[in-house]
This record gives structure tokens, C-alpha cells and sequence, in this order.
């Protein structure tokens, strides 16, 4: 079974620094790839998604995503970050078989903690 | 456009009561899932929902779970009698299409206490 690995339960950042959140997926082939986030009494917002073509993929808010096939990974990074991007980062994947969608399979999480 | 709406937001319950949590999915989105998130854990697929039917509920927990979607419009999961493991998040999301990769909108989840 395919399974999403996240290794950071936590991480705190000062304001204005670079964020990289770290992910790994086990599975054969090339799943689709997704970060949510959840702030604070919200629910679950998608951030970015990988499908195919290149493996860097914008999204809102500022972040990006880089797929690397070779290390099974699915890296979100932001540049520069800003107090009300502390919430919970979630990392999922998504295998497609018989032409459908499955269920998502998620990683357990990582709290991002913002210090001024 | 509203998104996925879930009621009641907050939930305590005594363990052997019963809890039904519903779920408005996007206007339009033929697929519903359900997914929950037990303290500490992951978030864990419970079941998808094409219009009224259940594609797939291997994620279900038990039998003490029951999910339906009456006219393929609002879904409701039903958990009876709850226990003191059902603690968590509920969360329902939908999607417009069967594809893969296709955007799965989440609403801000039921959040079910059992004491």
C-alpha cells in the first residue's frame, strides 16, 4: 500500500525566513501529489498539485512544490514567510487505477510554528 | 459559490450516544467523501460517494459507522453507538468529476468528541 511520509511533526521558522517542508511517498509508480494546508479553526485548503509535466508547481499564497521522481519526493518551499502561514501542512498522494480516482492518502502532518 | 459546508462544527458526545454528522458538497459535485482524523493520527479515507451511490467505503471502520447520501445531494455518517476511539475530525470534501487528479474540495470538518 502506498504510504506519505512527512519526518518534521514540527518546525518553527522565524518571520521572512525560507520554509522547506519535506515529503516522501512510497509507491511504485508516479502518483498525483498534493499539499493541503489548515490554519486555525479551517478546514483542509489545497496549496498545489502535481500531475504531470514539470516537476515545479506554483501555487497560492506564494509556495511551490518540486517533484523529484529519483528521491521520491515532493518538497514544499516559500521564499520568504509571513506570520499567518503558521497552520498545519499536509502532504497527500493519490493512485489512479482502473481510469478512477482513489481516496487520498496523507501524511501525518507538519505544524509550522512562525517565532517574529 | 459556497464551498462544503459540515454541521454541527463541534460535537460532545457520552460514549453509547449517537452522533449524525452531515454534509452539503459543492452544488454540482457528483463525488462526496469522508475522511477522519483521529488524534495524533493521519488523515484516513473513509468513503466515496458517486451521486448516491458508495464507490468505494473500504476506509469504514466498522459497522457502527454508517454513511448515505439520499438523492446523490447531502451526505450524513451516522456513528452508533459512538466510542471513546471515534474522537476526531471529520472531514467531508467533493469534486466535480471521476478523474484522476481532479481537485478535491474540503469542507471545515466536524470536529466529534466522545467522553
Amino acid at each position: 500500500a502506498q504510504s506519505v511520509t512527512q519526518p518534521d511533526i514540527h518546525i518553527t521558522v522565524s518571520e521572512g525566513a525560507s520554509l522547506e517542508l519535506r515529503c516522501n511517498y512510497s509507491y511504485g509508480a508516479t502518483p498525483y501529489l498534493f499539499w493541503y494546508v489548515q490554519s486555525p479553526g479551517q478546514g483542509l485548503q489545497l496549496l498545489l498539485k502535481y500531475f504531470s509535466g514539470d516537476t515545479l508547481v506554483q501555487g497560492i499564497k506564494g509556495f511551490e512544490a518540486e517533484f523529484k521522481r529519483s528521491q521520491s519526493s515532493f518538497n514544499l518551499r516559500k521564499p520568504s514567510v509571513h506570520w499567518s502561514d503558521a497552520a498545519e501542512y499536509f502532504c497527500a498522494v493519490e493512485i489512479a487505477e482502473g481510469g478512477g480516482a482513489d481516496g487520498l492518502t496523507f501524511g501525518k502532518g507538519t505544524h509550522l510554528i512562525i517565532q517574529p | 459559490e459556497a464551498g462544503v459546508t459540515q454541521f454541527p462544527s463541534h460535537s460532545v458526545i457520552e460514549k453509547g450516544q449517537t452522533v449524525t454528522l452531515r454534509c452539503d458538497p459543492i452544488s454540482g459535485h457528483d463525488n462526496l467523501y469522508w475522511y477522519r482524523r483521529v488524534m495524533g493520527k493521519e488523515i484516513k479515507f473513509l468513503l466515496h460517494f458517486v451521486k448516491e451511490s458508495k464507490q468505494d467505503e473500504s476506509g469504514m471502520p466498522n459497522n457502527r459507522f454508517l454513511a448515505e447520501r439520499t438523492g446523490g445531494t447531502y451526505s450524513t455518517l451516522k456513528v452508533q453507538p459512538a466510542e471513546l476511539e471515534d474522537s476526531g475530525v471529520y472531514f467531508c470534501a467533493s469534486s466535480q468529476d471521476f478523474s484522476s487528479g481532479n481537485t478535491i474540495y474540503f469542507g471545515e470538518g466536524s470536529w466529534l468528541t466522545v467522553v
